[in-house]
């Protein structure tokens, strides 16, 4: 399978506190994305990150790709109550998008 | 602009019944795909449609089918439903190619299967 696979599955962490999430995938990529998705909603894009680009910045998320180990990272920084939900990484190669399988992100007030 | 329009938002189903579901993509997005989601596979790529043609397809059975308008709208038929069918149904427009491709989602349809 080409899905990503997402590390780690839940994280519960202080408000306040920072919030690291990884993504590992299979195969080369065009850019790799990150997405949120509330309680049993759709999902939402939140940054992309070309495969010739490293690191990405976008308010308070900071996206890092390493192509070499085929691994992406999402940094939610000062996290708030609102972060909570579950967050994916989607591999795009063409025009396919291949989502992982998710990280329940809880931020505890 | 309007978003991605999933109709409807729950359904209610018995096996052996079948469904179709609506999505109304974002004006101008060529490219229209669809994701089933459960708790235990997690979201799962059903089909892309681009310009009427599906273009991709996931592993699912037969079962499952397609269509794309010649307006970008997209339905989804599923036959001789399943317990296992039970799911949240995500639809995903997108411009359908190029480095900058994002795909928008529906609020999905929430289908039960008794």
């Amino acid at each position: 399978s080409q899905q990503g696979e997402e590390d780690p599955q839940a994280l519960s962490i202080q408000e306040g506190e920072n919030a690291t999430m990884n993504c590992s995938y299979k195969t080369s990529i065009n850019n790799l994305q990150w997405y949120r998705q509330n309680s049993g909603r759709g999902l939402v894009h939140l940054i992309l990150i070309r495969s010739n680009e490293r690191e990405k910045h976008s308010g308070r998320l900071r996206v890092t790709l390493d192509t070499s180990k085929k691994s992406s990272s999402l940094l939610i920084t000062a996290s708030r109550a609102a972060d909570t939900a579950s967050y994916f990484c989607a591999t795009v190669t063409g025009n396919q998008f291949y989502f992982g399988t998710g990280t329940s992100l809880t931020v505890i007030p | 602009k309007a978003g991605v329009t999933q109709t409807p938002r729950y359904l209610i189903k018995t096996r052996g019944q079948q469904v179709t579901l609506s999505c109304s993509p974002i004006s101008g997005h060529r490219s229209v795909s669809w994701y089933q989601q459960t708790p235990g596979q997690g979201l799962q790529f059903l089909f892309e449609y681009f310009s009427e043609t599906q273009r991709n397809k996931g592993n699912f059975p037969g079962r499952f089918s397609g269509r794309q308008f010649s307006n970008s709208r997209s339905e989804m038929n599923v036959s001789t439903l399943e317990l296992g069918d039970s799911a949240l149904y995500l639809c995903a427009s997108s411009l359908g190619g190029g480095v900058q491709n994002i795909q928008y989602f529906g609020a999905g349809t929430r289908l039960s299967v008794l």
